[in-house]
C-alpha cells in the first residue's frame, strides 16, 4: 500500500533560521500533498497543500515543493519564529472521489532555539 | 467553524475491558477517520467512514471496530482492550471530495482521546 515517508525526526533551528522537511511517497498515483501541523497538547492543523499540478506553492514564510519524477515533496519555513516550534506531519493522498483518505508520515518535530 | 469533539480527553481502562470513544462533528461533513498517534510512528488510520452505515477498513483495524448510526457522530470501538492500545486516539471529519474526482478536502481534527490500558 501507500507509504509516506518523512525525514528528519526531529530538528533543530536558530530562530531566524530556514527549517526543511522532506518526504518521500510510494505510490505514483497520490496527486494532493498536504502539510500539517501540531502544537504542543493540541490538534493537527492543516497548514499548507499542494496538489500535483503545480511544483511550487508559497503562502508567506511557508513553502512547499513537489517532484513527482522523484516522488518527493518539501516544507520549507524561513525566518523560523518561535512559534514555529511544533510536530509537522507530511502527508499523500490519491484523492478519491468518496473517502478522502490520506496516509501521513511520521512526523518531524521542530524546534526553534531563541 | 468547524467544530470535532471527543468523549473524553483522558481515559484509563483495565485489560479486556470493552472502550467506546465517541466522536461528534458540527458541521455535516460526509467523511470522518479515526487514527492513532504514536511517537515516532506518526498518524496511523484505524478506519474510516464516508457516509452513514458505510466504513472501511484503514492501515491498522485489528483489534477495532466502528459505528456510523448518524451523520455527525463516528464511533470507535475496543471490544476487548489490550495494553498495546494505550495511544492517542484522534478522530477527524472532511467534506466528500467535490466533483470532479480527484479533489481532496482538508481533514479537521479533534482534541484527541488519551487511553491508557492497564
Amino acid at each position: 500500500g501507500e507509504n509516506v515517508e518523512q525525514h528528519p525526526s526531529t530538528l533543530s533551528v536558530q530562530e531566524g533560521d530556514s527549517a526543511v522537511i522532506k518526504c518521500t511517497y510510494s505510490d505514483s498515483a497520490s496527486n494532493y500533498f498536504p502539510w500539517y501541523k501540531q502544537e504542543l497538547g493540541k490538534r493537527p492543523q492543516l497548514i499548507i497543500d499542494i496538489r500535483s499540478n503545480v511544483g511550487e506553492k508559497k503562502d508567506q514564510r511557508i513553502a512547499v515543493t513537489l517532484n513527482k519524477t522523484a516522488k518527493h515533496f518539501s516544507l520549507h519555513i524561513t525566518e523560523t519564529q518561535p512559534e514555529d516550534s511544533a510536530v509537522y506531519f507530511c502527508a499523500a493522498s490519491k484523492g478519491y472521489s468518496s473517502a478522502s483518505k490520506i496516509i501521513f508520515g511520521s512526523g518531524t518535530r521542530l524546534s526553534i532555539r531563541p | 467553524d468547524v467544530k470535532v469533539t471527543q468523549s473524553s480527553r483522558y481515559l484509563v481502562k483495565r485489560t479486556g475491558e470493552k472502550v467506546f470513544l465517541e466522536c461528534v462533528q458540527d458541521m455535516d461533513h460526509e467523511n470522518m477517520f479515526w487514527y492513532r498517534q504514536d511517537p515516532g510512528l506518526g498518524l496511523r488510520l484505524i478506519y474510516f467512514s464516508y457516509d452513514v452505515k458505510m466504513k472501511e477498513k484503514g492501515d491498522i483495524p485489528e483489534g477495532y471496530s466502528v459505528s456510523r448510526e448518524k451523520k455527525e457522530r463516528f464511533s470507535l470501538i475496543l471490544e476487548s482492550a489490550s495494553t498495546n492500545q494505550t495511544s492517542m486516539y484522534l478522530c477527524a471529519s472532511s467534506r466528500a471530495s467535490p466533483r470532479p474526482a480527484g479533489s481532496v478536502n482538508e481533514q479537521f481534527f479533534g482534541p484527541g482521546t488519551r487511553l491508557t490500558v492497564l
